[in-house]
């Protein structure tokens, strides 16, 4: 069975700066992949980044970037130059390849500070 | 773009009513799935359907049912509302490449639903 580790249960930032929000995982299954989500007040779930279990190389999207640390078995979300519009739950999940379904991580909650 | 859209963003119901939550997805994805999301919880699958006429159980899917007459529509019923499940209701969507670790999961807006 997989697991979501998020130890940060609420983290603030200044705007403009940089945050990593921590994920640790834990799978006994050799292919599998990895997704952080962003959800707003307003409820909806946002995909931000997927990295695999096979990609060698951090995956990056605009201001997201996911520090993936496999045999540490931790895939931290990075966000740079922190924006108000940022503040939101960030969740990070996983699913492996002989599940259907997705296991979420409790959530961070970011607050950007102006 | 990927677009999940739910029938109603909030829904008031009383216990012992029978209710339906809709949700369409335009990206032709063969995966459904109908999640529930409560404080310190986080989100638990309820069920989840691959194929039309197909569906699953997830982790908590008791006083629930599901339809999947048609691929873009996927309907959570409650065939009995009580108070705890008032919650917030998600409904998302994959491809269903069968690679499943390299499937993004696409959501719509969420229900709140408060049964009184």
């Amino acid at each position: 069975a997989q697991k979501i580790t998020q130890t940060q249960p609420g983290m603030f930032v200044q705007e403009k700066e940089a945050v990593t929000l921590d994920c640790t995982y834990d799978t006994s299954d050799q292919s599998y992949g990895l997704f952080w989500y962003k959800q707003p007040s307003s409820g909806e779930m946002i995909f931000l980044i997927y990295q695999g279990s096979y990609d060698e190389q951090n995956a990056t999207e605009g201001r997201y970037s996911l520090n993936f640390q496999k045999a540490r078995k931790s895939a931290n979300l990075v966000i740079s130059a922190s924006q108000l519009g940022d503040s939101a739950m960030y969740f990070c999940a996983m699913t492996a390849n002989y599940g259907q379904n997705f296991v979420f991580g409790p959530g961070t909650r970011l607050s950007v500070l102006p | 773009d990927v677009k999940v859209t739910q029938s109603s963003r909030y829904l008031v119901k009383r216990t012992g009513e029978k209710v339906f939550l809709e949700c369409v997805q335009d990206m032709d994805h063969e995966n459904m799935f109908w999640y529930r999301q409560d404080p310190g919880l986080g989100l638990r699958l309820i069920y989840f359907s691959y194929d039309v006429k197909m569906k699953e159980k997830g982790d908590i899917p008791e006083g629930y049912s599901v339809s999947r007459e048609k691929k873009e529509r996927f309907s959570l019923i409650l065939e009995s509302a009580s108070t705890n499940q008032t919650s917030m209701y998600l409904c998302a969507s994959s491809l269903g490449t069968g690679r499943v670790y390299q499937e993004t999961q696409y959501f719509g807006p969420g229900t709140r639903l408060l049964v009184l």
